[in-house]
């Protein structure tokens, strides 16, 4: 079973400025995956950043990049140089290697951008 | 390449009448099918999935239903619907062992009146 919190359900930023939203996670399985994705206005779902639990490197996408911690069970997402494009909800979610059990998505964080 | 369609993008229905929504891929074969439900502003919560034709996994009992007649089909739904079934309903695949996230349908916004 894989549970995520995501403990800021609002967050907002400057533009050009930078923010990281937290995400905490638990899963039965010993090796995972873990997803960052973006909703925009639009609805419709982006993945943003993949990382791999066995992986210590932190993944980095342009402007994304993950702090994983594996002990802590924590994936926080910073955004670098914050665009008004940026502006949407985001979701954390893990996947087990095992892929019997589908993508569990945290609640959410909507991340507002002010010019 | 693979895509995936979703359809209707939105519908507007009576308490009470049935509700059918379509997600197909193109592209692949074989995909994992999943169905969720965004309340609004709120997250995904996960209502069917399926691994293979005729397989079907119900995470949420409710009044809702899913089907998938072929290898790339998914449907969903409902013979009567309630004021509580409103929402956006997404459609996403991914393929068993790529590990490479879901690909997301652009979604159905349901209201039902």
């Amino acid at each position: 079973a894989q549970t995520v919190t995501q403990s800021q359900p609002e967050m907002s930023v400057q533009e050009a400025e930078t923010v990281t939203l937290s995400c905490t996670y638990d899963t039965s399985e010993s090796d995972y995956y873990l997803f960052w994705y973006k909703q925009p206005p639009s609805r419709q779902m982006i993945l943003v950043i993949r990382q791999e639990a066995y992986k210590q490197q932190n993944a980095t996408e342009n402007r994304f990049s993950v702090n994983f911690q594996k002990a802590a069970k924590s994936f926080s997402l910073k955004i670098s140089d914050s665009q008004l494009g940026d502006a949407a909800m985001y979701f954390c979610a893990p996947y087990g290697n095992s892929g019997n059990t589908p993508l569990v998505f945290g609640k959410g964080t909507r991340l507002s951008v002010i010019a | 390449s693979q895509t995936i369609h979703q359809w209707p993008a939105t519908l507007v229905q009576p308490v009470g009448s049935p509700l059918s929504l379509e997600c197909t891929v193109e592209g692949t074969s074989n995909p994992n099918l999943y169905w969720y439900r965004q309340a609004a502003g709120r997250g995904l919560q996960l209502l069917f999935y399926s691994v293979g034709i005729g397989q079907i996994s119900s995470e949420v009992p409710q009044n809702l239903s899913a089907s998938r007649p072929q290898d790339r089909q998914f449907i969903l739904s409902s013979k009567k619907l309630l004021l509580s079934d409103s929402g956006f309903y997404l459609c996403a695949w991914d393929i068993q062992g790529a590990r490479v996230g879901y690909t997301f349908g652009s979604g159905t916004r349901l209201t039902v009146v």
